[in-house]
């Protein structure tokens, strides 16, 4: 149990498209999924946390225009980087709280898309 | 600066040796879980800690969260390769909404 999907894997896109990546959970429903990002060799920072159906929360020096955060339902959340530029290839990790029955506040990570930007 | 303080950033042993991975803090924290990564791939959970003094056990995992809930450790007996990967610990502050605060990681690299 607990699996968390995103898709795609990878993308390279040119400078100035906008790239959506959906992130969705399994087999469990979850009210808040978190997105990151990593850079080689480093550990996840925390861009955004997105509350379904309410507004997505970001992290200082995230700009909320440049990462568009919807959480639609209790499985689906995605993240669109709009017109990217190649200062925005990195990898993008989403991950998911349980709803329920977790007092531990555990998360489960997405496997993780690579973005580049050309 | 980071919540978590992550030590060592890298180890390179031998197959069969053992090692630890330590978290430490100033803050307390409500749990603190513990993933491995592996290179391409998101953070798998190995487990949560939540109780000051706790212990548990995965196989040849030993996992740590001292009394007073600001420091784990993470002790591998008899390492694998299978074991080599990104080692992060991740902590709730009671303060956070439910964020985690991540360290910076540990890279373990076991050669056979």
């Amino acid at each position: 149990g607990a699996v968390v999907s995103q898709h795609p894997s990878w993308v390279i896109c040119k400078s100035g498209t906008s790239v959506k990546i959906e992130c969705r959970s399994l087999d469990f429903q979850a009210t808040t999924m978190f997105w990151y990002r990593q850079f080689p060799k480093q550990s996840l920072m925390l861009m955004a946390t997105s509350n379904e159906g309410s507004k997505a929360t970001y992290e200082q020096g995230v700009e909320k225009d440049k990462f568009l955060i919807n959480h639609a339902s209790l499985t689906l959340s995605t993240l669109t980087v709009t017109s990217a530029h190649p200062e925005d290839s990195s990898f993008y990790i989403c991950s998911a709280r349980l709803r329920t029955g977790s007092s531990y506040n555990e998360q489960f990570f997405g496997p993780g898309t690579r973005l580049t930007v050309l | 600066t980071q919540l978590l303080e992550q030590s060592p950033q890298f180890l390179s042993i031998q197959e069969g040796e053992n090692l630890t991975v330590y978290c430490n803090s100033s803050s307390v924290f409500s749990s603190l879980q513990w993933y491995r990564q592996e290179p391409g791939e998101g953070p798998v959970l190995l487990v949560t800690v939540v109780t000051g003094g706790e212990v548990k056990k995965l196989k040849r995992l030993t996992f740590q969260f001292g009394d007073a809930r600001k420091d784990s450790s993470l002790h591998i007996t008899a390492a694998q390769p299978g074991d080599t990967g990104l080692y992060l610990c991740a902590g709730l502050p009671s303060f956070s909404w439910g964020k985690l605060q991540f360290g910076a990681g540990t890279q373990v690299v076991v050669t056979p």
